[in-house]
């Protein structure tokens, strides 16, 4: 059982345009989203995050989107570039009854971001 | 070298055989986790480690799974009598106290079992 869907393999876009790409999840008692991208033969990098408590987190040309009644989120690129082509994985983790009593991440599948020159 | 250390790579082994993979995490950081990724998968859960704390090992697929973490450093995932499933790129990340959502992944280790 799925808690953390990533329904878009790949994704296709031209430099300079804008890259979205979503994440839904299932899980109501998930609290804080992030969002890693990973490039071939490295491990995942964090690349922004955000909390249950804002529907919008920016930094930089990255920005994520919370959707708490949809269970929705999205991580909007602008403008892509070529070196933005990697595999983006969205993580959820559950709601802390005490802080750091929660340290699980839930993974989705990944989606694979092509920036075309 | 600042980042995670994984040890090795690469490993190519056959059914029934024993491994052990080997990480190096960040040093100053409290928390280890192993993940895995088999392919077309997200990454999935495996052990973590906590300073002198006992590990959640709740992630572990098998008792053919074991981990432990010398000294609260270097940590040692060891799979016994592989078997083709277990065939993955195991993930070792760490995190510091403060924050410790934000991992900091090595590069892994893939695993072929033939």
């Amino acid at each position: 059982d799925q808690q953390v869907k990533q329904n878009s393999p790949s994704l296709s876009v031209q430099e300079g345009r804008i890259s979205i790409l979503n994440c839904d999840y299932t899980n109501s008692m998930f609290d804080y989203f992030l969002w890693y991208k990973k490039y071939p033969a490295e491990g995942p990098t964090f690349l922004i995050s955000i909390s249950s408590i804002k529907d919008k987190n920016e930094d930089g040309r990255f920005t994520v989107f919370l959707n708490k009644s949809a269970k929705h989120l999205s991580l909007h690129i602008v403008p892509s570039q070529p070196g933005d082509s990697a595999v983006y994985f969205c993580a959820a983790r559950l709601l802390e009854l005490l802080r750091g009593s929660n340290y699980k991440l839930t993974f989705g599948k990944g989606t694979l971001l092509t920036v075309n020159p | 070298g600042a980042g995670v250390s994984q040890s090795p790579s690469n490993k190519v082994t056959e059914k029934g055989k024993d491994v052990e993979l080997r990480c190096d995490p960040i040093s100053g950081h409290t928390a280890l986790y192993w993940y895995r990724q088999s392919l077309g998968q997200g990454l999935e859960f495996l052990i973590y480690f906590q300073g002198n704390s006992a590990p959640d090992k709740s992630g572990l697929p098998s008792d053919r799974f074991s981990a432990e973490r010398t000294g609260g450093s270097v940590s040692t995932l060891t799979i016994q009598r592989t078997q083709q499933e277990d065939s993955a790129v195991y993930l070792c990340a760490s995190s510091p106290a403060a924050s410790r959502e934000k991992l900091f992944f090595g590069s892994g280790t893939q695993l072929s079992v033939l």
